[in-house]
């Protein structure tokens, strides 16, 4: 079974222009997460997909961040425009909803923005 | 809001040696878990032990076992027997134990260097 891939591996944009990442989760898994790690330190929550809904997007820094999931497949993160602080990991999750019980989250190789 | 700090950016241990990863947290909540996540250079993230803060033993997982103080709010790994396929970066990483609360919250990580 795959597992969760994120595309690009690695993206290298200037400042101002727009940058799309791409998520595939785990097929079957209604919940989807995007997390970021900006060089050095922790990695943050940003926002929560259940299915096409977005549960919680109290992470996502701001209005340049756009984030969906139509279909309940796979998700989007676009930023735009991009700005230098935008630089860091960007990393994706998926996990299955099983009654109340909150199952392991698998992780994408994560996909490393570069803003310049 | 909850926290949780890794305060050793680097570690590094002599192959067949045994090394231990500190962790802390805050949160005033009892019902939680704790996680350790290991990321392979350029690999997925994945996950390497979970403890449920109402278990009072300490969970393993062959080589790897924690040290769960829940008073103290400390949440070390132990890695026995050090293997160069160890090396990565390690992530302490909480979750709220409310029914529906799926974010995780990550500590900065810890580089993890095995010496042949």
């Amino acid at each position: 079974e795959a597992g969760v891939t994120q595309f690009p591996s690695h993206s290298v944009i200037e400042k101002g222009q727009t940058v799309t990442l791409r998520c595939d989760p785990i097929s079957g898994h209604d919940n989807l997460y995007w997390y970021r790690r900006v060089m050095g330190k922790e990695i943050k929550f940003l926002l929560h997909f259940v299915k096409e809904s977005k549960q919680d997007e109290s992470g996502m820094p701001n209005n340049r961040f756009l984030a969906e999931r139509t279909g309940g497949t796979y998700s989007t993160l676009k930023v735009q425009p991009a700005e230098l602080e935008d630089s860091g990991v960007y990393f994706c999750a998926s996990s299955q909803v099983r009654g109340a019980l909150n199952t392991e989250a698998f992780f994408g190789q994560g996909t490393r923005l570069t803003v310049v | 809001a909850q926290t949780v700090t890794q305060s050793q950016p680097e570690m590094s241990v002599q192959e067949a040696e045994t090394v231990t990863l500190s962790c802390t947290y805050d949160t005033s909540e009892s019902d939680y878990y704790l996680f350790w996540y290991k990321q392979p250079p350029s690999r997925q993230m994945i996950l390497v032990i979970r403890q449920e803060a109402y278990k009072q033993q300490n969970a393993t997982e062959n080589r790897f076992s924690v040290n769960f103080q829940k008073a103290a709010k400390s949440f070390s790994l132990k890695i026995s027997d050090s293997q160069l396929g160890d090396a990565a970066m390690y992530f302490c990483a909480y979750r709220s134990g409310i029914q529906g609360a799926q974010k995780l919250v990550f500590g900065q990580g810890t580089r993890l260097t095995i010496n042949p």
